[in-house]
């Protein structure tokens, strides 16, 4: 099946600092990547749908400018939490769609447990 | 807006007993519906969808347009099936998906 690589897998850092997390599929072409917010024993909340070349769509309450995204090529995006704050601390989750030619499927990474301090 | 309900937050089962996974949803258009699994130290994965009617591992979920339900069943659990199971929904064509809060299957032997 489709592989997603999330890196990393968990990173903490200090309050105010920045942090980049990765998402690549490996054996296809995402036209469209997803990343999700996951609180403890809570449901995954979409954050944004990124296409690749263009602007990132960001759900309601999600500040653009906190969670910057980038969506440079068909196998990789980038979630830059920026100036992090504890509050931030949570399970980030990408997933990655081939499109219509996938069936809509999407498929995860394994997820970044960020935490901070 | 989209939304979609699973009212168990956690099902206790036999192995070998019957389980159903209640999955409820309100949308206003065609929406295609997807059950989601994530094994214990493992990341989110694909079970079924609707579109493809076929059975997963043993299990089958049937969309409802009139009662709004798209619940997962299986006949006889296994041990292996133990993990947490989402239900989905997108609006078509590789759009978003949302996804309930999801119930965690126990299957005790």
């Amino acid at each position: 099946g489709a592989v997603v690589s999330q890196h990393p897998s968990r990173v903490i850092c200090k309050s105010g600092t920045s942090v980049k997390i990765e998402c690549r599929s490996l054996d296809f072409q995402a036209t469209t990547m997803f990343w999700y917010r996951q609180f403890p024993k809570k449901s995954l909340m979409l954050m944004a749908t990124s296409n690749e070349g263009s602007k990132a769509t960001y759900e309601q309450g999600v500040e653009k400018d906190k969670f910057l995204i980038n969506h440079a090529s068909l196998t990789l995006s980038t979630l830059t939490v920026t100036s992090a704050h504890p509050e931030d601390s949570s399970f980030y989750i990408c997933s990655a769609s081939p499109g219509l030619a996938g069936g809509g499927i999407q498929y995860f990474g394994a997820g970044t447990r960020l935490s901070v301090l | 807006a989209q939304r979609v309900t699973q009212p168990e937050k956690l099902l206790s089962v036999f192995k070998g007993a019957p389980v159903e996974l209640k999955c409820n949803y309100s949308y206003s258009g065609s929406p295609e519906l997807f059950w989601y699994v994530q094994y214990s130290r493992q990341r989110l994965q694909l079970l079924l969808r609707h579109i493809s009617r076929e059975s997963i591992k043993g299990f089958t979920a049937d969309l409802n347009k009139g009662e709004t339900s798209f619940h997962l069943k299986k006949p006889f659990a296994q041990e292996e099936d133990s993990a947490m199971y989402y239900c989905a929904l997108s609006e078509g064509g590789g759009n978003k998906l949302t996804f309930g809060t999801g119930t965690q299957l126990k299957v005790e032997l």
